[in-house]
């Protein structure tokens, strides 16, 4: 079955820790993009790929860090210097003009 | 700039009544359009699409129609179940590149 995968489901760490989140499609899309969700608020983007080896901040950048070695991978790094970071984490890809997103099952990241 | 606006929730409603969520946008463009549905604890998956002016999407009951005059793309259902109970999110697509999400609408249905 094609579709993207998000990995852990759960995830706690220790404040001050870098953790990565996975993130991986079988869907051939080339787009995928990273987005954060806090509670009553809806998505906003941290970090969004378009093809290989290319990819642009979006509107909450600071504190994260990605890479898009692979087509089918899109590891988001949560880093000591963002601020808050627990929060729900949902991945997406897409492809082609005016097509839908489609999302992963995210990750719920708890700093403790 | 691109912006989407949705209805204030939380919205409660008994079963079997009429369902409209309002949704309105701002884009420099001809974005696509979208409705997404979040279920507790998952992520976002489609409910249905308009690429284009009066463009009306459908799937599951659920209805909107691309409205360029009006700048909106209401979600409707003329019978709520209380398995429609999830979190609504409008959505525009622009340039074929960045999606702008609505803050999201709670619906709840009693028996």
């Amino acid at each position: 079955d094609g579709g993207i995968t998000q990995s852990p489901k759960y995830l706690f760490r220790k404040e001050g820790q870098n953790v990565t989140l996975s993130c991986e499609q079988n869907l051939n899309h080339d787009a995928m993009y990273w987005y954060r969700q806090d509670p009553g608020q809806g998505l906003r983007l941290i970090y969004y790929s378009q093809i290989v080896n290319d990819f642009q901040k979006g509107d909450i950048a600071e504190g994260y860090s990605v890479s898009r070695e692979k087509k089918e991978s899109f590891p988001l790094t949560v880093t000591s210097a963002q601020k808050n970071p627990t929060a729900f984490y949902l991945c997406a890809s897409r492809t082609g003009i005016n097509t839908e997103a489609f999302f992963g099952q995210g990750t719920r990241l708890t700093v403790v | 700039g691109n912006s989407v606006t949705q209805m204030e929730g939380p919205v409660t409603l008994s079963e079997e009544a009429f369902l409209t969520i309002n949704c309105t946008y701002t884009a420099t463009g001809y974005p696509s359009l979208f409705w997404y549905v979040q279920y507790p604890g998952e992520g976002l998956q489609l409910l249905l699409k308009a690429t284009k002016a009066d463009d009306k999407g459908s799937n599951k009951g659920f209805e909107a129609t691309y409205r360029k005059e009006t700048t909106s793309f209401h979600l409707e259902k003329g019978s709520v179940q209380v398995s429609d109970s999830a979190v609504y999110f409008c959505a525009l697509l622009l340039d074929g590149n960045q999606f702008y999400f609505g803050t999201g609408t709670s619906l709840t249905v009693i028996p």
